[in-house]
């Protein structure tokens, strides 16, 4: 079975300043890994997805993630955040196997402030 | 092309009384989730369905909840008694072969 930890609950940051989000799983066999956005009162948005190949990723809004097999880690990373970033997030995994269910952490809610 | 479509939006019913939920996936995709996600928590999976046929339905709990297909395309959520624990968002999803799922806005379910 698959499992994720979000390692912080709760980021606070001022506009314009970098922002990692920490994400480890736990699985053994090999996995999709996902981060999705949740704003308020919205249905979740794909961010980017390891499928394979290389292991930084790059996907919407400026965000990039690295999967790091070793560390079984998928963090999520922004050079400079803004406002409109602030949101939940969630970081998801899953068997590496076509149209299989996703498994979420706990998300984490960042909060970007002037 | 048009997203996943929830309705209703909001719902507020009393405890042991039932509800229904109703989702249109996106044209085309064969796989249709519903997540349960409680506030302060993740998404979980209720039910996977592949064309009209269940694929996980392990973590319903089928006492009270029931979900059904017809024709492979829209789907319905039941929960019969309601309980104060099932007050939460209602997520469905659909994909493509994949696996990338889309999610619709939600139901949020209070119970009182």
């Amino acid at each position: 079975a698959q499992s994720v930890t979000q390692l912080d609950s709760q980021v606070p940051v001022f506009e314009e300043a970098p922002v990692e989000l920490r994400c480890n799983y736990s699985s053994s066999v090999s996995v999709y890994l996902f981060w999705y956005v949740q704003y308020p009162n919205q249905g979740l948005q794909l961010l980017l997805k390891y499928l394979s190949g290389s292991t930084l990723v790059k996907g919407i809004n400026g965000f990039e993630a690295e999967f790091n097999k070793s560390q079984t880690s998928f963090h999520l990373r922004k050079p400079s955040v803004h406002i409109s970033d602030t949101a939940e997030y969630f970081c998801a995994v899953t068997r590496n196997q076509a149209g299989t269910a996703l498994i979420f952490g706990k998300g984490t809610t960042l909060s970007v402030s002037s | 092309e048009a997203g996943v479509a929830q309705s209703p939006r909001y719902k507020i019913i009393e405890k042991r009384q039932s509800v229904a939920f109703w989702c249109n996936p996106i044209s085309g995709h064969a796989t249709l989730y519903w997540y349960q996600q409680i506030l302060g928590q993740g998404p979980k999976l209720l039910i996977q369905f592949q064309n009209n046929g269940v694929v996980d339905d392990s973590q319903l709990p089928k006492d009270r909840f029931s979900a059904e297909r017809l024709k492979g395309v829209d789907s319905t959520l039941k929960i019969q008694p309601a309980k104060l624990e099932d007050s939460a968002v209602y997520l469905c999803a659909s994909s493509l072969p994949n696996g990338e799922q889309y999610f619709g806005p939600g139901t949020r379910l209070t119970v009182t």
